[in-house]
């Protein structure tokens, strides 16, 4: 599976939208890209995912760049449960190998 | 009740004991996969299963063992623990196929000493 980058942290002030960035250069045609997050004490819990259309749920909004290079998740009121660990993932449509790669994601923070 | 369920969910042990950890769901997937995590890092597979049949070593196998008794129970086993065992464990399920978002447990946390 390509690999993924994000910022280490993040901060955002509560009741305000939160843009959480991720590129991946070398995404595939059949990549989905995923986002988890995890609560502290927490497993990872599954948040959104898209292939190339923008995508929304009740949690977030993902924006997928055109040329599939980069996306963002959208938090779009922070609250102060949001603050958790954000990652990335690309997965393979036709995929029956190897599986979801967690890097170290994004630390949000959310001041009141 | 907890779709994924491990247990336990803290163990501390002696180095050289055998340790099993269990997992359960009751989500129906097919498939499930057992993690690790160390503070400050990401999660690293151990071993997966796409059904009751299939067992398949995961980025960092060595020291473990797994053993998929039915479609819902998952066990990972340490034959003889060592401390840089000591992490936080994660099982997880998913329905299959590439799109397919994964659902974790709450983890089980074993420290060796």
């Amino acid at each position: 599976d390509a690999k993924t980058t994000q910022p280490n942290s993040m901060e955002s002030n509560e009741e305000e939208p939160v843009h959480l960035p991720c590129n991946h250069s070398t995404i595939s045609g059949t990549d989905y890209i995923h986002w988890y997050r995890q609560l502290p004490s927490q497993g990872p819990e599954y948040v959104i995912h898209g292939l190339t259309s923008n995508v929304n749920n009740r949690m977030a909004s993902l924006a997928i760049a055109e040329d599939r290079k980069s996306s963002t998740l959208i938090l779009h009121r922070a609250t102060l449960r949001d603050a958790a660990v954000y990652y990335c993932i690309l997965r393979r449509r036709d995929n029956y190998g190897q599986n979801f790669v967690f890097g170290p994601g994004t630390r949000l923070s959310v001041l009141p | 009740d907890a779709d994924v369920t491990q247990t336990p969910r803290n163990r501390i042990t002696k180095t050289g004991k055998r340790i099993m950890l269990e997992c359960s769901q009751t989500k129906g997937h097919d498939r499930m996969y057992w993690y690790r995590q160390d503070p400050g890092l990401g999660l690293r597979l151990i071993y997966y299963s796409f059904d009751v049949k299939d067992i398949n070593k995961g980025e960092i196998s060595d020291g473990y063992s797994v053993s998929r008794q039915a479609q819902a129970k998952f066990s990972l086993s340490l034959e003889s623990a060592i401390p840089n065992q000591t992490a936080l464990y994660f099982c997880a399920t998913s329905p299959g196929g590439g799109s397919q978002p994964q659902h974790f447990g709450d983890g089980t946390r074993l420290s060796i000493l």
